[in-house]
């Protein structure tokens, strides 16, 4: 998985909770990608990044924003967590932005209650 | 509004046929057109991508055929193996694009099951 991790792999939650997912990167690739995947609805880009402290928003930022405080770690937060959320989260890094390749972690399982 | 049609959902070919996935799209934007490879439990992984200035790309059994006038592009994987039942997924990322953040544009996936 191209040197990328995400915590936690899985997590329950209830309606109202706030919950924090993490990708951590040991490549040093500058830009860094927060998207969900759906059943029927592929994936869709949430958030990017392109640099520390540098952020965007993607196709479906509404309730989530991040945070990049290191170049190796991006920061996923749902401030308070609805049913709609109920989905998995890949993180996703690239050493250039459009047509360079991005690699894809392992995902985050929410499940929120 | 969704700007990368794949099709079909789901597709069922017999070990050593040629399984063909079909995408279309809408954003001239679009200069970069990747698929990708999914198995359960797993995050996506690049299997093979094109940019519109050729028309086609093969790397082993995996070929892109790109029609830029028709802005269509599609996966054709020869003698299909069992080991390549997945999900698989086109996108197309260009500047701009991606809800202006240069992120890959999905297409929705096609479950691909290689029968023995």
């Amino acid at each position: 998985d191209a040197g990328i991790t995400q915590s936690p792999r899985h997590k329950v939650t209830e309606t109202g909770t706030p919950v924090t997912l993490r990708c951590h990167q040991t490549e040093n690739h500058r830009y860094m990608y927060w998207y969900r995947q759906d059943p029927g609805h592929g994936l869709r880009l949430i958030h990017y990044s392109y640099g520390v402290k540098d952020t965007d928003k993607g196709e479906v930022s509404d309730g989530y924003s991040v945070s990049r405080s290191k170049t190796e770690d991006f920061l996923l937060t749902l401030e308070s967590a609805t049913s709609s959320q109920t989905s998995v989260y890949f993180c996703a890094i690239s050493s250039g932005r459009g047509g360079d390749t991005q690699y894809f972690g392992p995902g985050t399982r929410l499940t929120v209650l | 509004q969704q700007q990368v049609k794949q099709s079909p959902q789901s597709l069922i070919v017999q070990k050593g046929g040629i399984s063909i996935i079909n995408c279309a799209y809408e954003n001239t934007a679009f200069d970069y057109f990747p698929w990708y490879q999914q198995f359960p439990g797993k995050g996506p992984a690049l299997l093979i991508a094109i940019r519109p200035d050729v028309s086609e790309k093969k790397e082993g059994r995996f070929t892109i055929s790109f029609n830029k006038s028709a802005k269509q592009f599609s996966l054709h994987i020869m003698d299909s193996q069992p080991g390549d039942s997945a999900t698989y997924f086109c996108a197309a990322s260009g500047e701009g694009t991606g809800g202006g953040a240069d992120g890959l544009t999905f297409g929705k996936g096609t479950h691909l099951i290689i029968q023995p």
